[in-house]
């Protein structure tokens, strides 16, 4: 099964600082996908970023990039340049292919609260 | 502005009450979610419907009904729920695995529900 772990249940950085984000993973299967969602108060879930696991690049989104290190199993988010707009719930997630649609297992996630 | 749209936005019901939650997308997406998320915690799946048939059920109550009318809806009819079931309902859509490299899901802003 697959398994999905964020180890930081709250986090805060400096407007204008970079803040990363841990996510640590665990699967069998040799092909997978990593996703990172925000969620803000109103409670919609946001996509930010994917990184598949042949991805040969780390995967890079405007203010956002993943450190992918596939030995370790983790794929942590960067978030440069802080905004006080970029406080809220943020996930980790992995894909588990299923024969129809995309079966997403989340972390228990990370609430990151930007200081001005 | 999410392009997945969920009503209502808020709901309260009492346990004796049947209502339902809908959901709709317009993005051409054969795959349709219902996760359901308390306070503080990652959402958990529920159902997937995929070319309008059910296709996974995670040990849901039956107390939770899902139809998929078209390809385009998706629906969450509820009956006798408990105070426990209080929670967000998000829905989601995705395109199938073939066409999608990475298979994100988008998620609607979700149904908070409050039952009494």
């Amino acid at each position: 099964a697959q398994k999905i772990t964020q180890t930081q249940p709250g986090m805060f950085v400096q407007e204008k600082e970079a803040v990363t984000l841990d996510c640590t993973y665990d699967t069998s299967d040799p092909s997978y996908g990593l996703f990172w969602y925000k969620q803000p108060s109103s409670g919609e879930m946001i996509f930010l970023i994917y990184q598949g696991s042949y991805d040969q690049q780390n995967a890079t989104e405007g203010r956002y990039s993943l450190n992918f290190q596939k030995a370790r199993k983790s794929a942590n988010l960067v978030i440069s340049a802080s905004q006080l707009g970029d406080s809220a719930m943020y996930f980790c997630a992995m894909r588990e292919v299923m024969e129809y649609g995309n079966k997403l297992v989340f972390g228990a996630g990370t609430i990151l609260r930007v200081k001005s | 502005d999410t392009e997945v749209t969920q009503t209502p936005k808020h709901l309260v019901m009492g346990m004796t009450n049947k209502k339902s939650l809908k959901c709709e997308q317009h993005m051409g997406h054969r795959a349709m979610y219902w996760y359901k998320q308390k306070a503080k915690k990652p959402p958990e799946l529920m159902f997937v419907y995929s070319y309008e048939k059910l296709s996974i059920n995670e040990s849901v109550p039956s107390r939770f009904s899902p139809e998929c009318p078209n390809s385009s809806l998706l629906n969450l009819h509820l009956h006798a729920l408990q105070p426990e079931d209080s929670a967000l309902y998000l829905c989601a859509s995705s395109q199938d695995r073939v066409r999608a490299r990475t298979g994100e899901l988008f998620f609607g802003e979700g149904s908070r529900l409050t039952v009494l």
